[in-house]
């Protein structure tokens, strides 16, 4: 089945700088990466994907890029503000050819703590 | 437009009791999705539905595990003999068959179980 590594698994950065989180995933039947924000006692939120005819996508602060060759996809968070503060889970999603269910697999997630 | 709900968003049990969790998805997803997550890791894809009909289960629910989507709307999730090992976060998502892959989450219900 497919495995997704997450690096880092702990972010320290200052208010205004950039944040990178990385995430390599197994299984190239995979199309669709997501990118999930979780904040203390909540369920993920999505906060943005990538499907797999894409390179690179990106919403105000948040891009992210894929590298399909390398099966790599990174998120990219500039002039990062307090409120970022979260932990964030990267997906890749692997279509069942029977059922065509889109479950997905998640990285163990990385705490990012931005400081003021 | 109101979000998946969950209920109830905690539950503590003793080891041995059954519980129930219940999901509601967003108006007219039609894929209803059930995760589980320990601290400190992602969420695990237990078992998911489109409409009704249950279309993929994971190795990790056991036989102790069940779920029902009896109307193609709400879901519920039951646990029989808790074991401690069960204690986690259960996450349900829903997302509309148009849609694809968009997951949208619920607050999850956090299970303990004594």
């Amino acid at each position: 089945g497919e495995n997704v590594e997450q690096h880092p698994s702990t972010l320290s950065v200052q208010e205004g700088d950039s944040a990178v989180i990385k995430c390599t995933y197994s299984d190239s039947a995979s199309n669709y990466f997501p990118w999930y924000k979780q904040e203390l006692g909540k369920g993920p939120q999505l906060i943005i994907d990538i499907r797999s005819n894409v390179g690179e996508k990106k919403d105000q602060r948040i891009a992210v890029t894929l590298n399909k060759t390398a099966k790599h996809f990174s998120l990219h968070i500039t002039e990062t503000q307090p409120e970022d503060s979260a932990v964030y889970f990267c997906a890749a999603s692997i279509r069942n050819s029977g059922a065509g269910s889109y479950q997905l697999t998640f990285g163990k997630g990385t705490k990012l703590s931005v400081i003021p | 437009d109101t979000g998946v709900s969950q209920d109830p968003r905690h539950k503590i049990t003793k080891r041995g009791q059954n519980v129930t969790f219940r999901c509601d998805p967003i108006s007219e997803h039609n894929r209803l999705y059930w995760y589980r997550q320990t601290l400190g890791q992602g969420p695990e894809f237990l078992t998911y539905f489109q409409n009704e009909a249950q279309l993929e289960k994971s190795r990790l629910l056991s036989d102790r595990f069940s779920a029902e989507r009896p109307k193609g709307s709400f879901s519920t999730l039951e646990i029989q003999r808790t074991e401690q090992g069960d204690s986690a976060m259960y996450l349900c998502a829903s997302s509309h068959i148009q849609g694809v892959d968009e997951q949208y989450f619920g607050p999850g219900t956090r299970l303990t179980v004594t």
